[in-house]
């Protein structure tokens, strides 16, 4: 199956709440990094966490990963509507691999 | 800073004509550029990877004779597809690679999105 799977595949929350988002791969890691898209639009980069890190903070997004469980989430605290978006995380493997492995997303919804 | 942009942002051709898309990066030479393709609510699928002055690599199951990849310069790489056919209608997203050598010699890389072209072949 595909690395990088984002659990759940859909998320509808209330504007102000807490919104989790999960992802699991296979293989090992050089880094894992996570992406937003807006409808029809292109990627834009939100956070990288390296192999060797556990947690990572950056604004309203805090990352963790588990590389024993081979997962990582990430936390969008106070939601706002304009956080609606799709979620992707994406691997970077070991091994000098400059490709990334994307996982199928996660649509996120935040209801003013 | 580390913009990139595609053009066109969205193209409609008829089936058996060749399209071209444009990846630039605006602020940064980019080595190297990678062409992920994306199906309606799927995810990014990546396509091949481009580096300048050399052939691309493809992917596997990704035939190179019908999406050629050319890297001209350090600021450009082109995708055209060839007879696109429509099973080939869908959205081309290019990334370019912008490497940072950080204090103590670390480097990070990242990779910056373009925009994406929408393609739709008629």
């Amino acid at each position: 199956s595909q690395q990088g799977e984002e659990d759940p595949q859909a998320l509808s929350i209330q504007e102000g709440e807490n919104a989790t988002m999960n992802c699991s791969y296979k293989t090992s890691i050089n880094n894992l990094q996570w992406y937003r898209q807006n409808s029809g639009r292109g990627l834009v980069h939100l956070i990288l966490i390296r192999s060797n890190e556990r947690e990572k903070h950056s604004g309203r997004l805090r990352v963790t990963l588990d590389t024993s469980k081979k997962s990582s989430s990430l936390l969008i605290t106070a939601s706002r509507a304009a956080d609606t978006a799709s979620y992707f995380c994406a691997t970077a493997t070991q091994g000098g691999s400059e490709k990334l492995v994307f996982g199928k997303g996660m649509k996120l919804t935040v209801n003013p | 800073g580390a913009v990139v942009s595609q053009h066109p942002s969205w193209v409609i051709c008829k089936s058996g004509t060749s399209v071209k898309i444009e990846c630039r990066s605006l602020d940064f030479q980019a080595t190297t550029m990678f062409w992920y393709r994306q199906f309606p609510k799927q995810s990014l699928m990546l396509m091949a990877t481009s580096n300048e002055g050399s052939k691309a690599t493809y992917e596997q199951g990704v035939e190179k004779d019908k999406f050629l990849i050319n890297h001209a310069s350090l600021t450009l790489s082109t995708l055209t597809v060839t007879s696109a056919h429509p099973e080939d209608s869908s959205f081309y997203i290019c990334s370019a690679r912008l490497l940072r050598v950080r204090l103590a010699g670390v480097a990070q890389e990242t990779q910056y999105f373009g925009p994406g072209t929408r393609l739709l072949v008629l």
